[in-house]
């Protein structure tokens, strides 16, 4: 079945710097990799998805980037601020019948003033 | 809301107790999932479901059981809860933009 690897776990970078979480996938066959933004006792938002019939997209100060040979696939966000604080997650699927959709184990952000 | 919600939102039982976990939608969507989220684990699929009475087994579906007689309900059943439940139970479906989730419920099993 699928997997999916996140790294860092842990990331702190200054205010208006950039970030940047990287994610692996396992399955060739997966075609659909949303990333979700989760703050504090709050549920899981989509903030950015990608298909794999493109390689990059964008929305206002963050990115995503895909490399279907590769299988990874990153996002990037430009400078950053306070409220981008929170615990991101890449998640990858197939989009099929069986669909089952695949997190990685996230990665806290931490904005420093 | 988002169109989905979860009940309860907090619940506290006993250890051998069964638990049921009722995720509800209202967007008549096909596809639905249970995870839960742990510390160190991120979000886990538990069960999912593609349609009425269609369910399949996730990552850690051992100890859980589902099921789905209407399109908009999606129950969790925790047979005889253990303190390795103890965990944040999201439900979520599959839309048109992507995966929404529920505001989750706050499982504790003493």
């Amino acid at each position: 079945g699928e997997n999916v690897e996140q790294h860092p776990s842990t990331l702190s970078v200054q205010e208006g710097d950039s970030a940047v979480i990287k994610c692996t996938y396992s399955d060739s066959a997966s075609n659909y990799f949303p990333w979700y933004k989760q703050e504090l006792g709050k549920r899981p938002q989509l903030i950015i998805d990608i298909r794999s019939n493109v390689g990059e997209k964008k929305d206002q100060r963050i990115a995503v980037t895909l490399n279907k040979t590769a299988k990874h696939f990153s996002l990037h966000i430009t400078e950053t601020q306070p409220e981008d604080s929170a615990v991101y997650f890449c998640a990858a699927s197939t989009m099929n019948r069986d669909d089952k959709i695949i997190f990685g184990k996230g990665t806290r952000l931490h904005i420093l003033p | 809301d988002a169109g989905i919600t979860q009940s309860p939102r907090h619940k506290v039982t006993e250890t051998g107790t069964p638990v049921t976990l009722r995720c509800h939608q209202t967007e008549n969507h096909r596809y639905m999932y249970w995870y839960r989220q742990d510390p160190g684990h991120g979000l886990r699929l538990i069960h999912y479901s593609y349609g009425v009475k269609d369910t399949d087994k996730g990552e850690v579906s051992d100890g859980y059981s589902v099921s789905r007689s209407k399109t908009e309900d999606f129950l969790l059943t925790l047979e005889s809860a253990t303190s390795s439940q103890t965990s944040v139970y999201f439900c979520a479906f599959r839309g048109r933009d992507g995966y929404t989730f529920g505001s989750g419920t706050r499982l504790t099993v003493v």
